[in-house]
């Protein structure tokens, strides 16, 4: 079955240290995107990538840092710059630019909860 | 810029009955409007779309209308059932090119007590 699979599902990181969280696609979708969610909001973007080997920063893009070497996959690294780390993150997939014009829905991973200790 | 309102939460029901979460946006251009759902610990589905004026989306008994004229996209369901509790998010895309880089609304708790 086609989807997107978030891994791992629980993260656990030590003050100063970089963390790596990995995103696969099936989906044959151009664009993946990385939010982040804290308790009781919304969504807020943190990068996204239209396109192999091409990336934006979103909205809260300070403190992480991605790659898009393979349309497949669009890892997302938590630097320790990013002060307050701790927060359930949400990959999605969907669109693109060579996309229908009818194809407008994300898809979603099932999520990666990174807790600082 | 692109927004989403939606009503606050938590909203606390007892089974079988009828369920409305308001949504009101504003955007440019002509977006589709999507109510997501997410459970307990996991990820958002998508539970319903709707791509242009006066579309209704269906989907497992919930019905959202795109009401251009009043710029909303309410939910509802006429019985719900305790399995639906869940957090539920309006959003818009405004794009097919950029589906994923969507405007979500904040959230609306739903608890269904037997």
């Amino acid at each position: 079955d086609g989807g997107i699979t978030q891994s791992p599902k629980y993260l656990f990181r030590k003050e100063g240290q970089n963390v790596t969280l990995s995103c696969e696609q099936n989906l044959n979708h151009d664009a993946m995107y990385w939010y982040r969610q804290d308790p009781g909001q919304g969504l807020r973007l943190i990068y996204y990538s239209q396109i192999v080997n091409d990336f934006q920063k979103g909205d809260i893009a300070e403190g992480y840092s991605v790659s898009r070497e393979k349309k497949e996959s669009f890892p997302l690294t938590v630097t320790s710059a990013q002060k307050n780390p701790t927060a359930f993150y949400l990959c999605a997939s969907g669109g693109g630019r060579r996309s229908r014009p009818m194809n407008t829905e994300a898809f979603f991973g099932q999520g990666t909860r990174l807790t600082v200790v | 810029g692109d927004s989403v309102t939606q009503m606050e939460g938590p909203v606390t029901l007892s089974e079988e009955a009828f369920l409305t979460i308001n949504c009101t946006y504003t955007a440019t251009g002509y977006p589709s409007l999507f109510w997501y759902v997410q459970y307990p610990g996991e990820g958002l589905q998508l539970l319903l779309k709707a791509t242009k004026a006066d579309d209704k989306g269906s989907n497992k008994g919930f019905e959202a209308t795109y009401r251009k004229e009043t710029t909303s996209f309410h939910l509802e369901k006429g019985s719900v059932q305790v399995s639906d509790s869940a957090v539920y998010f309006c959003a818009l895309s405004v794009s097919n090119t950029n589906a994923g880089k969507s405007t979500f609304g904040d959230g609306t708790t739903l608890t269904v007590k037997p």
